[in-house]
């Protein structure tokens, strides 16, 4: 275990369904990320929270909705998803401010839309 | 712009030596990383070098850089193994703790 703890480890879900991916940190750091991993984009930084505010949405679908009710937890409620949506997707938290912290990443979520 | 770029695949065998290579745009960084992935699992942090040295060692873990070229490596002596994995550099830069990752390396390791 990383300290980041990603729920549930695999998800199958239909285009018209709605499921959320939950990450939860008690690491003490105040910024949490959701990556997307596919074989297209090794990995793309989707949205940034910086103490439970959103500082970073890099032009993602609005099917994708985040959602950080406080610096330990991090969702990502997906709805109406598409095929090519199916990846990867990792939670990372880290300090805010300068200084070699690096990300930690939870196991991420294997999403696959059918 | 920001771009960290790799090579995307590296093969050795096992007991060599392996030379994972990066190379970043932007001047201004100031951390410099190395993550390992394992298939199925997230990204784990392997060390970091901070911008105005030149090189760290870690046990089988050398970071060389030069930041002249803007160039980063990371070797692994006597590979094993359990060292296959993709392996990813990533730059912080002056303005805060933002990680810019490069597209990863497939390291193989063959008995």
């Amino acid at each position: 275990e990383t300290g980041v703890t990603q729920t549930p480890r695999h998800l199958v879900m239909g285009m018209t369904n709605k499921k959320s991916l939950k990450c939860e940190q008690h690491l003490g750091h105040n910024a949490m990320y959701w990556y997307k991993q596919s074989a297209k984009k090794p990995l793309e930084l989707m949205f940034v929270y910086n103490f439970k505010e959103q500082t970073e949405n890099n032009s993602v679908p609005s099917r994708f909705s985040p959602e950080c009710p406080n610096s330990s937890h991090l969702f990502l409620h997906l709805h109406t998803l598409q095929p090519e949506d199916s990846a990867l997707y990792l939670c990372a938290s880290s300090p805010s401010g300068t200084g070699p912290y690096g990300y930690t990443f939870g196991s991420g979520t294997r999403l696959t839309v059918v | 712009g920001e771009d960290v770029e790799q090579s995307l695949f590296l093969s050795v065998r096992e007991g060599d030596s392996s030379v994972i290579n990066c190379t970043y745009t932007d001047s201004s960084s100031t951390y410099l990383y190395w993550y390992k992935q394992e298939p199925g699992a997230g990204l784990q942090l392997l060390t970091y070098i901070f911008s105005n040295m030149d090189m760290k060692q870690d046990q089988r873990l050398t970071v060389l850089l030069n930041k002249k070229d803007k160039h980063l490596s990371l070797r692994i002596a006597d590979t094993q193994t359990g060292d296959s994995a993709i392996y990813f550099c990533a730059e912080s830069l002056n303005a805060g703790n933002m990680l810019t990752f490069g597209g990863g390396t497939r390291l193989m390791v063959k008995p």
